[in-house]
């Protein structure tokens, strides 16, 4: 089955700098690649998500880029803000098969 | 629409004692997921349906755990008999579609067994 790994597990931001969180896949079959936020207590919420045919996709502050070569994709967030610090997961599917759910990001936003 | 529903928020038990968790998809939604999350291990998959028929129990831990869905608005998710190690918060999501669509998930059922 496929794996997820995901790096780092913690980041520590000063408010206003970049966050970029890294995953990378096992599965070369995999088209669609999904980043969830999880605050604190809460359920985990859709933010952004790209398809294997698109290398980059932007919205707003938060940017995702997919290398399909290197098996690959990042999360971007700038201008970073205390609302931000959550427990982020990318997670890759391929198909109608089930998502696979890297292990976490915690990010940390200091005001 | 509400959005998924989960019921209880919370459980406490003691060992040994069955638990049953309860999952309301948002209509409409053809996928069901059941999800396990703790610390040590992350979020993992359970089981998922299909218009309520299993099609991946693979991630179920072992034979204590159990799930059914015996219409498109409702699931269970059983353990029995319960065990400290099962402590978790267990989330319940919904999808239009597997491949592709976007998951919604539960607010989850957090178990503590003592």
């Amino acid at each position: 089955g496929e794996n997820v790994e995901q790096h780092p597990s913690t980041l520590s931001v000063q408010e206003g700098d970049s966050a970029v969180i890294k995953c990378t896949y096992s599965d070369s079959a995999s088209n669609y690649f999904p980043w969830y936020k999880q605050e604190l207590g809460k359920r985990p919420q859709l933010i952004i998500d790209i398809r294997s045919n698109v290398g980059e996709k932007k919205d707003q502050r938060i940017a995702v880029t997919l290398n399909k070569t290197a098996k690959h994709f990042s999360l971007h967030i700038t201008e970073t803000q205390p609302e931000d610090s959550a427990v982020y997961f990318c997670a890759s599917r391929w198909g109608a098969n089930n998502l696979f759910f890297g292990t976490g990001t915690r990010l940390t936003v200091i005001p | 629409d509400a959005g998924v529903i989960q019921s209880p928020r919370h459980e406490v038990t003691e060992m040994g004692q069955e638990v049953t968790l309860r999952c309301k998809p948002i209509s409409g939604h053809d996928y069901l997921f059941w999800y396990r999350q703790t610390m040590m291990r992350g979020l993992e998959l359970l089981i998922y349906f299909n218009n309520n028929v299993p099609i991946d129990d693979s991630g179920m831990p072992e034979d204590r755990f159990s799930a059914k869905m015996p219409n498109a608005s409702f699931s269970t998710l059983k353990i029995q008999p319960s065990e400290p190690r099962d402590s978790a918060v267990y989330f319940c999501a919904s999808s239009e579609l597997a491949g592709g669509g976007e998951l919604f998930f539960g607010e989850g059922s957090r178990l503590t067994v003592l």
